[in-house]
């Protein structure tokens, strides 16, 4: 079946400590995004990418980053300078070749940090 | 800039009611508009968009929304409610001069009551 995986679906860190989130697609879509979702806050968008090798910072990568190597990889670390790291962490895809398209999503990742 | 308003954190309806899940919009040019839905530690699922066209839009699980461009609205609505839509619903923007960036709305929970 055609989708996004995201894993792990929960991850628990210590403080201090980088963690890596995964999110692979095989849609074929040439844009993945990277969303935080805290309760009553929506998503706000951390990185996105629109091509392989380049991504873009969105409005709260402080603390993340990213690498877009393949196609169908965009992974997401979130690095120990992220002073609130827990959260719901989704993943999603776009293809700009249809132009009004819908994102689609992963199931998302809870990252928790003890 | 971009934003996208969800006036009620709470929507509460009874089964077999007609159920409203209010979005107001600001962006320059003419908006793309999306909502979502959201289970419980899940993914975003998407139920429908407005490009142009016809003003009232169908989508999943017999919900519409109506675009209106005076009012800068697009409102999610449901003739019969059922216990299953119980979830939270995220309208979402995009404007073509903002490039592929989806900006959300801080999202409304709905509770359906038997």
């Amino acid at each position: 079946d055609g989708g996004i995986t995201q894993s792990p679906k929960y991850l628990f860190r210590k403080e201090g400590q980088n963690v890596t989130l995964s999110c692979e697609q095989n849609l074929n879509h040439d844009a993945m995004y990277w969303y935080r979702q805290d309760p009553g806050q929506g998503l706000r968008l951390i990185y996105y990418s629109q091509i392989v090798n380049d991504f873009q910072k969105g409005d709260i990568a402080e603390g993340y980053s990213v690498s877009r190597e393949k196609k169908e990889s965009f992974p997401l670390t979130v690095t120990s300078a992220q002073k609130n790291p827990t959260a719901f962490y989704l993943c999603a895809t776009y293809t700009p070749t249809k132009n009004t398209g819908e994102l689609f999503f992963g199931e998302g990742s809870r990252l928790t940090v003890l | 800039a971009q934003s996208v308003a969800q006036p009620e954190d709470q929507v509460n309806v009874a089964e077999g009611n007609p159920l409203t899940v209010k979005c107001t919009y600001s962006v320059s040019g003419n908006p793309y508009l999306f909502w979502y839905v959201q289970y419980p530690n899940r993914g975003l699922q998407f139920l429908l968009k407005y490009i142009t066209g016809d003003n009232l839009v169908k989508g999943s699980y017999g919900f519409e929304a109506e675009f209106n461009k005076s009012q800068t609205s697009f409102h999610l609505k449901k003739p019969s409610a059922l216990v299953s839509d119980s979830a939270l619903y995220f309208c979402a923007v995009r404007a073509l001069n903002y490039g592929q960036n989806f900006v959300f709305g801080p999202g409304t929970r709905l509770s359906v009551l038997p």
